[in-house]
């Protein structure tokens, strides 16, 4: 059974439409996470949540926000997608910080 | 910032032989794990190391964690088919921020 499922597996987006992805579990675990990993890259931590405690990265544009209404979601929003931003969203999760962590299958954005 | 290093970039084993991915921190990390993710697939937890010199096996694989805690290993012998994918090790610092090696792409001949 899936633990961490993301929505859609692919998702076109027009350049500056708002795009919201989403990320469940089915785990129970305190620990959200957003990355981005492009082509033959290492996954870019985005930010994370730590229960309803919100810790971005101080790298991530301003573009990228992130919502934990519940223990079982995360949703990513892109508010004004550009063609870099074009790349692979992987949401995982972890039992606590120093722990490993489980990625869904990742949802593939294409920005036209 | 902490920075891991990840070597080599890509990896062309012939079937049956062996080869290591290697990983370095410019920081002492408190643990050290790795994933592996097939072409197209999402990153698969493998191991996670955290004692000073410690070394791991997984059938084929051996996972080794440095004495000063900055670097690791990942040694696989009898290369198969099955192995082909991106390895990477993700360090994880003092302050909990877990950072991932750029990977090691494995491909491999029949």
């Amino acid at each position: 059974d899936a633990m961490v499922i993301q929505n859609p597996r692919y998702q076109v987006t027009q350049f500056g439409k708002p795009v919201t992805l989403s990320c469940s579990q089915t785990l129970n675990h305190n620990v959200m996470y957003w990355y981005q990993q492009k082509s033959s890259q290492a996954p870019k931590l985005l930010f994370h949540y730590y229960d309803k405690d919100f810790n971005n990265e101080a790298d991530t544009p301003d573009n990228f926000q992130s919502r934990r209404p519940n223990t079982s979601f995360c949703f990513l929003d892109i508010r004004s997608p550009g063609l870099g931003d074009a790349a692979m969203y992987l949401c995982a999760t972890s039992r606590s910080m120093q722990e490993k962590l489980f990625f869904g299958s990742g949802t593939q954005l294409s920005v036209l | 910032g902490q920075q891991v290093m990840q070597i080599p970039q890509y990896q062309h084993v012939q079937e049956g032989e062996d080869f290591t991915t290697y990983c370095n921190s410019s920081t002492t990390l408190s643990n050290i794990q790795w994933y592996k993710q097939r072409p197209g697939g999402h990153p698969v937890f493998l191991i996670q190391l955290v004692k000073s010199g410690e070394v791991k096996k997984q059938k084929r694989l051996t996972f080794q964690f440095g004495e000063a805690k900055k670097n690791s290993s990942l040694h696989i012998t009898a290369t198969q088919t099955t192995d082909v994918g991106t390895y990477f090790c993700a360090g994880r610092s003092n302050d909990y921020k877990l950072s991932f090696g750029a990977g090691t792409t494995v491909t491999v001949r029949a």
